[in-house]
């Protein structure tokens, strides 16, 4: 069974600071992406990465695939109280099933 | 353009009742998938269907649960006899093709009382 580990579980930072999030695996995957979801709401997809050692920058968050398409994180610069949430990474080994991570639930403190 | 629109955002029932959950895909998408998510959880994958067909139910609780994808209209998630531990955020995705980029929806949360 494909398992996506996502760490830390929790991230408490305050306003200003920058935090990097991950998402491992032991497998190979074909395409990787990172969404966003907030309370009582579905995930927002942020960003898809497909090519192993891929940089994609959205503003101030910051995502890297691996370059053995195993694993990914995701940085963000000077934290805000808007990035509050719980990100979630997804990947598929070339089907349309898309294994989700168990999450981090990032809090930003103004 | 509209996004994938699910209905009712909250639905309650009581156990051993039935539960219809509705999904309308965005405009120009054939693929449906649907995903439950409990709480503190990830989302974990229950079926794939494109119109009039199911692709990949292997997700689904084997009893109970079924879905489906009309020539018309929304995509349907229907639980039968529900009991509390159907009690979850159920979401919606869509996309144009296979394994294209997938967008959800809003969610409905079930809860069994």
């Amino acid at each position: 069974t494909q398992l996506l580990e996502q760490s830390p579980q929790f991230l408490s930072i305050q306003e200003g600071e920058n935090l990097t999030v991950y998402c491992n695996s032991s497998s190979v995957f074909s395409s990787l992406q990172w969404y966003r979801q907030e309370p009582g709401e579905g995930p927002v997809l942020l960003v898809t990465v497909v090519t192993g050692g891929e940089v994609k920058k959205l503003k101030r968050l910051t995502f890297q695939f691996g370059d053995a398409r195993k694993d990914s994180s995701l940085h963000i610069t000077a934290a805000q109280p808007g990035d509050t949430g719980l990100y979630l990474c997804a990947a598929t080994s070339g089907t349309y099933k898309y294994i989700f991570g168990t999450g981090t639930r990032l809090k930003v403190l103004a | 353009n509209a996004g994938v629109m699910q209905n009712p955002r909250h639905l309650v029932r009581r156990r051993g009742q039935e539960a219809r959950l509705r999904c309308s895909p965005m405009k120009g998408h054939s693929h449906v998938y649907w995903y439950r998510q409990l709480p503190e959880e990830g989302l974990k994958f229950m079926v794939y269907l494109q119109k009039e067909n199911i692709i990949d139910e292997s997700g689904m609780p084997k009893e109970r649960f079924s879905a489906e994808f009309p020539k018309e209209g929304p995509s349907i998630l229907r639980i039968q006899q529900v009991v509390r531990g159907d009690s979850a955020a159920y979401f919606c995705a869509s996309s144009p093709d296979r394994g294209s980029e997938a967008f959800f929806g809003q969610g409905t949360r079930l809860t069994v009382v």
